[in-house]
């Protein structure tokens, strides 16, 4: 079971969009549409952005949005904020029954 | 809304078991469409996926951490709690409890809720 793959980093300005790939294999994301997404702020505990792919809790910004071409989940965020500068995480279901994540990436609000 | 506080020792020895409980408040441990979850950060690094368990008492454990891990509930109280033995410097982390809720035959459903988590150093 190995970790989805991505980005260490990404950055983008204030309005612009950016997007954050997670890659896996035909065992995990592109094998089930239940891949979510996390975003982290420093010394706080992990936020449901996303789930089911492109799925968004209530309360979640419309901001955010996710999808998912074969092997590879993204996440991307519109219009961003100073506020949405954080780590971010992807998880997928995998076979077997388990769990997966990501390594996460950091995204820079420059 | 439910609100999920782990708690246990912040230190633990080398060899030893670790052991925390987390408490549930907000709403019932035992309703359906949940399972509650553990998940731990080291330092520095990113998320890895522990364990799960139903109020039934049925389990899914993280393969590279199943020989180790012991997650079990006690309704009664509102809880469920995570052993993990044989420690070392590697299991150093923040642990923390989640919910996971859904409805879909997976059973391993996002974590929704989130506890705030708690440090626990591995060392002599």
């Amino acid at each position: 079971q190995s970790a989805l793959t991505q980005p260490a980093s990404v950055s983008g300005s204030p309005g612009q969009s950016i997007t954050i790939s997670c890659t896996g294999t035909s065992s995990d994301v592109g094998g089930y549409n239940y891949v979510s997404w996390y975003q982290q702020h420093p010394g706080k505990a992990p936020k449901l952005m996303i789930y089911d792919v492109s799925n968004r809790p209530s309360g979640v910004s419309n901001r955010f949005s996710g999808s998912k071409s074969g092997n590879t989940a993204s996440l991307t965020i519109s219009g961003l904020q100073a506020e949405d500068e954080a780590d971010y995480y992807c998880s997928s279901y995998a076979s077997s029954s388990t769990l997966v994540f990501g390594g996460g990436t950091k995204l820079t609000v420059l | 809304q439910l609100q999920l506080q782990e708690s246990g020792p912040g230190l633990v020895k080398p060899s030893e078991t670790l052991s925390l409980t987390c408490t549930v408040s907000g709403g019932s441990i035992s309703r359906s469409s949940y399972y509650w979850g553990w998940i731990r950060q080291p330092p520095g690094k990113g998320l890895e996926w522990i364990g799960s368990i139903y109020y039934s008492g049925s389990t899914y454990y993280n393969p590279s951490l199943k020989s180790r891990v012991t997650i079990s509930v006690d309704t009664s109280k509102n809880q469920f709690s995570l052993k993990l033995s044989s420690v070392t410097a590697a299991d150093t982390a923040v642990y923390y409890c989640a919910s996971q809720k859904g409805s879909t035959w997976i059973h391993l459903w996002p974590f929704d809720y989130w506890g705030q988590g708690t440090l626990v150093t591995v060392s002599s």
